[in-house]
């Protein structure tokens, strides 16, 4: 079965810091790959999506992630970290061939401080 | 504005007392989803629909009912609601076929006692 794993449930940058949020999958065959946030008390807004055109995406608010399929890896950043970037971040996976289900990572909450 | 709209926002209730969330979706969409958001767990797919009349289990289906009568509801029903039920519950809609994005409601609390 396929999962999703996000390394440190927790980060900490400061403001106007590089932002790396780490997500790797475990699949044979390149899935689809998504970021979406959650801010508080509300819920998920997507990021960002990869579906096997460009192995770098751009995203809203800044936010760029780069797919390596040598390293099964799809890790998020942000070159300057704002207060606003505050939430907590999901990576999942979609298994290909037009089935919709996605599989979630446990989250990682980005703190920004001054 | 294109939307999922899931009532109630919160909801504490007791044991064995049967509810409904609602989640409704304006955006023709045919693939429907209820998932549940546990701290340190993400969001865990309890059931899915395809279409109208086409529903199946996700990972953790036990305890909930779902149905698709018509294409822009699905609701989630707890028969009889039990503390471990306690959770964060989302609502999502996409269009049909691979790499789809969802669109998510707001979510609903629940809290059982």
């Amino acid at each position: 079965a396929q999962s999703v794993t996000q390394l440190g449930s927790h980060v900490s940058v400061s403001e106007g810091a590089l932002v790396l949020l780490r997500c790797n999958y475990s699949s044979s065959v390149p899935p689809y790959l998504f970021w979406y946030v959650q801010y508080p008390n509300q819920g998920l807004q997507l990021l960002l999506k990869y579906t096997s055109a460009a192995t770098l995406v751009k995203g809203i608010n800044g936010f760029e992630a780069e797919f390596k399929k040598s390293e099964t890896s799809f890790h998020l950043t942000k070159p300057s970290a704002h207060m606003s970037d505050a939430a907590e971040y999901f990576c999942a996976v979609s298994p290909s061939g037009g089935y919709n289900k996605l599989i979630f990572g446990a989250g990682t909450r980005l703190a920004v401080h001054p | 504005e294109a939307q999922v709209t899931q009532n109630p926002r919160y909801l504490i209730t007791v044991t064995g007392k049967k509810l409904t969330v609602t989640c409704s979706q304006n955006m023709n969409h045919e693939y429907m989803s209820w998932y549940r958001q546990d701290p340190g767990l993400g969001l865990r797919q309890i059931y899915y629909s395809m279409n109208v009349e086409v529903t199946d289990k996700g990972d953790v289906p036990e305890g909930y009912k779902v149905s698709r009568k018509e294409k822009r509801n699905f609701p989630l029903i707890l028969e009889s609601p039990s503390p471990n039920q306690t959770s964060l519950y989302f609502c999502a809609s996409s269009s049909q076929g691979g790499g789809q994005p969802q669109h998510f409601g707001d979510g609903t609390r629940l809290s059982i006692l």
